[in-house]
């Protein structure tokens, strides 16, 4: 069984169009993360949450907004999609200051 | 600022062969780093890591990396290589700075391992 379950696996969306990108993790951490691999980029870092609370933005853009309803969820609503956001998002988890860190499946993007 | 150099984008080598994937990286402090592999379709999977102590770490599927303090490196090593290790290959920096887990990743290097 995953035990980081991203849903979805693929989606399709108009540009100027919003969207959530869905992520659950079942490891009992307390960290997720939310990472981008684009074409262009390496992966990226994008968010880090610790018990439902934001600890480290390096997202530029106020479009991207993650919202943690459960400690085990840290969904991402992206507003406004443009082409460049594009790319596979991955979500993770760790507990903190443990390197037993997991990558979910990704969810990949693709705006038109 | 912290960053993570990886040269080479792709690396083709025969089945049996000796394989070596370069790394470097910039960070003010000690680093921690991390060796992940892709596989096509799949999420990335810890390989090794490094924190403290030996230079030489050993992680899974018979990898190893060497950390050099000395040229900033932490080149990736297998021998012989398989070709069920074609796959992409990502270095990566703990912010250590942050008290959180996040990564710094190099661009990846694709490696083909030809049987």
């Amino acid at each position: 069984d995953p035990k980081i379950i991203q849903k979805p696996k693929y989606l399709v969306a108009v540009t100027g169009s919003e969207k959530i990108l869905i992520c659950e993790q079942y490891l009992g951490h307390n960290a997720m993360y939310w990472y981008r691999q684009s074409a262009k980029k390496p992966l990226e870092f994008m968010f880090s949450y610790s018990y439902q609370k934001l600890m480290d933005n390096q997202t530029a853009s106020s479009r991207f907004q993650p919202q943690s309803s459960k400690k085990n969820h840290l969904d991402l609503q992206i507003t406004a999609l443009k082409p460049d956001d594009s790319a596979t998002y991955f979500c993770a988890s760790s507990q903190e200051r443990n390197s037993d860190y997991t990558f979910g499946s990704g969810t990949r993007l693709l705006v038109i | 600022a912290q960053s993570v150099d990886q040269p080479d984008a792709h690396v083709t080598l025969y089945e049996g062969a000796s394989l070596e994937l370069r790394c470097s990286y910039s960070y003010s402090a000690a680093p921690y780093l991390f060796w992940y592999v892709q596989y096509p379709g799949q999420s990335l999977q810890f390989l090794l890591k490094y924190i403290t102590g030996d230079a030489v770490v050993k992680g899974t599927k018979g990898f190893e990396a060497e950390f050099r303090k000395s040229n900033s490196s932490f080149n990736l090593k297998k021998s012989p290589a398989h070709w069920s290790d074609s796959a992409k290959y990502f270095c990566a920096l703990e912010d250590t700075n942050t008290g959180y887990q996040n990564f710094y990743f190099g661009k990846g290097t694709s490696l083909t391992v030809i049987p």
